[in-house]
């Protein structure tokens, strides 16, 4: 079976603050595919990155920095130097990368992430 | 590019009726997926379709329908609305996740808010 869980449901941070959100995920599969979404209070689904299971390189775009760690099942988010415009909620998704599985994102339940000024 | 549409943006059902959510894209894109969204569950995959002419279910399939009879157009059919189907509904679609190749993530459409009262 394959799972998603994002223990964190809310986090408030201020604004300024460091703040990492967690994803952890369970998965038989060998080859798959994690993603991070933002969804800001307009309603629309971001896409932010994906990371195959073969690529555990850590990679940082801005302020925004992700750590893949296979061992631990682990693709967790951070955010250095938050922002009120980071206020949104934040998915953690897993896809299979098996033919004719693609497009099967299993989602975690979402953090929503509120940075006060 | 229009990339992911999805109509209509809002609706209101009552019981037992039926109706269709329209979803398109025009990026040639072989996957289509539907999701819904409800409150503290993240999204979770309806029906998802690898190609014209082949669909299959997903995690919450049980009243909706699809069916996939051009590349560009996913429909997702309520045949007897019921009150648990009351969420916001997101169609999604991307090239195939070919292990070892460059490939894209989900775009996903804005949303279609469903109320069944």
């Amino acid at each position: 079976a394959q799972k998603v869980t994002q223990a964190q449901t809310e986090i408030s941070v201020v604004e300024k603050e460091d703040v990492t959100l967690d994803c952890v995920y369970e998965t038989r599969d060998t080859t798959y595919y994690l993603f991070w979404y933002k969804q800001p209070p307009s309603g629309e689904l971001v896409f932010l990155i994906r990371r195959n299971s073969f690529d555990e390189q850590n990679e940082i775009s801005g302020r925004y920095s992700w750590n893949f760690q296979k061992s631990t099942s682990s693709f967790n988010f951070t955010i250095t130097a938050s922002q009120v415009v980071d206020s949104a909620v934040y998915f953690c998704a897993l896809t299979p990368l098996i033919y004719n599985q693609g497009g099967k994102l299993i989602f975690g339940q979402g953090t929503e992430l509120s940075v006060k000024p | 590019n229009a990339g992911v549409t999805q109509t209509p943006k809002f609706q209101v059902l009552k019981t037992g009726q039926s109706m269709t959510l329209q979803c398109a894209q025009d990026m040639n894109h072989e996957y289509m997926s539907w999701y819904r969204q409800d409150p503290g569950m993240g999204l979770r995959l309806i029906h998802y379709s690898v190609g014209a002419g082949i669909t299959d279910q997903g995690e919450v399939p049980n009243g909706y329908n699809v069916s996939r009879s051009t590349t560009e157009d996913f429909p997702l059919r309520l045949l007897s609305a019921a009150p648990s189907q009351t969420s916001v509904y997101f169609c999604a679609s991307s090239y195939s996740f070919i292990m070892g190749t460059g490939t894209d993530e989900q775009y996903f459409g804005p949303g279609t808010r469903l109320t069944v009262t």
